[in-house]
This record gives C-alpha cells, structure tokens and sequence, in this order.
C-alpha cells in the first residue's frame, strides 16, 4: 500500500523564518505535489516535481524531489503570515492511470507576525 | 487551468434528511474526484466519477450513501443521504488539470449534521 508521510505536523514559527516540510515513502512515485489550503477554500496546486533530484523554486517557496523519487520537500525561507496554510503533498496512487491521488496528512503551518 | 465551481458552500441539515453538493468545471474533464476532509486534516478519497459509467467508490464508501450523478464532462453531483452527525464533515470536489500533472479543486461544501 501507497503511504506518503509527512513532517512535522504542526509547525509554528515567527514571520522571517524559515522551515521546511518533508514528505516520505517507502514507494516510488512517477510524479509529488503540493498543494497549500487555506481555511474555507479547497487546496490550490503549488508545484509538480517529475523527475528525481529535481529542483524547482517559486517565489520563496523550494520544492525537490528525491533522487530515487521517494521524497519530496518543501523549504520556505523568510516565511510570511500570508503562507499560514495547509500544505499537503500528493501522488498519483497506483500504476494504473486511474487519475487517482494519494494525499500526506498534512502539515498546518502558522506564522505569526 | 479548469475553475470549478462548488455549491453549496456550507449547510446545516437535520440528521436523516440528504444534501446534494454541485460542481461545475469552466472546460470538459474526463474525470472527477469527489473528497471528504475534517479540518485542518488530509483529505480521503470516496469515488471518481466518469461521464456514462458508474461511479468508482473507495473502500468504506457506499453508492447508497453517497450517491453520484456525471451526466456530462463538465458537470458532477455528490448526495450524501440519510445523514447522521458523523457525515458532518468539508466535501470537495476535484478534476485534473489537463497536461499540468496536478489537481483543480472546488472551494468546498462544510455540511454541519444536527
């Protein structure tokens, strides 16, 4: 069975910090995402990571992919109050293209001013 | 990329009755995913719904509960039926965005069982 385990859980940190989140398997996946959610609103794609040791960077937000393409992490750097969220990873689940995603318990991260 | 739009947003409904949440997609999709999630948690699958077949349901979740209607590709109903307290919960809907490898989502229905 697919599992994609997140750390830490629960993160509170002041503004101008930085942190980082990790997303573990013991599976190969062909492709992660990550997704942030706000309350209220349903999770809005941030990035897709493809290919191992990939490395992508939006904004202050660095996303990577593991060599083996087991893990994925996502480090903020100089965090604001407007990245307090949920932020969950994802994967297709399964071989087969049956569209379906897999989804991290998530990680909740306050940042206060 | 798709905008789905969901309705209702929120409800409150009496234990036994049934709420039909709604989603909308701005483009044609082949496939929709509709999700269950308690705040501030992950979400949990409970069927893909195609356009002309049956819906696919994950293991726990029951078409007699959770009825769903895809009667076009833009298009997707989710009835969660004879409701009880522990259906309270934030229901979303989801379809792929075309050639981008991730997920649109609707805004949510958070449907409160009293």
């Amino acid at each position: 069975t697919q599992l994609l385990e997140q750390s830490p859980q629960f993160l509170s940190i002041q503004e101008g910090e930085n942190l980082t989140v990790y997303c573990n398997s013991s599976s190969v996946f062909s492709s992660l995402q990550w997704y942030r959610q706000e309350p209220g609103e349903g999770p809005v794609l941030l990035v897709t990571v493809v290919t191992g040791g990939e490395v992508k960077k939006l904004k202050r937000l660095t996303f990577q992919f593991g060599d083996a393409r087991k893990d994925s992490s996502l480090h903020i750097t100089a965090a604001q109050t407007g990245d307090t969220g949920l932020y969950l990873c994802a994967g297709p689940s399964g071989s087969s293209n049956t569209g379906k995603l897999i989804f991290g318990q998530g990680t909740t991260l306050q940042v206060k001013p | 990329s798709a905008v789905i739009s969901q309705k209702p947003s929120r409800d409150i409904c009496q234990r036994g009755t049934s709420l039909t949440i709604q989603c909308q997609v701005d483009s044609q999709v082949t496939m929709m995913f509709w999700y269950r999630q308690q705040p501030g948690q992950s979400l949990t699958l409970i069927a893909t719904a195609n356009q002309g077949s049956e819906a696919t349901y994950e293991s726990g979740f029951v078409i007699d509960k959770f009825p769903i209607s895809r009667p076009n590709l833009t298009f997707s109903t989710l009835t969660v039926s004879n409701l009880s307290p522990e259906d309270s919960s934030i229901y979303l809907c989801s379809a792929e965005i075309t050639g981008n490898y991730g997920y649109t989502f609707g805004s949510g229905t958070r449907l409160t069982v009293v």
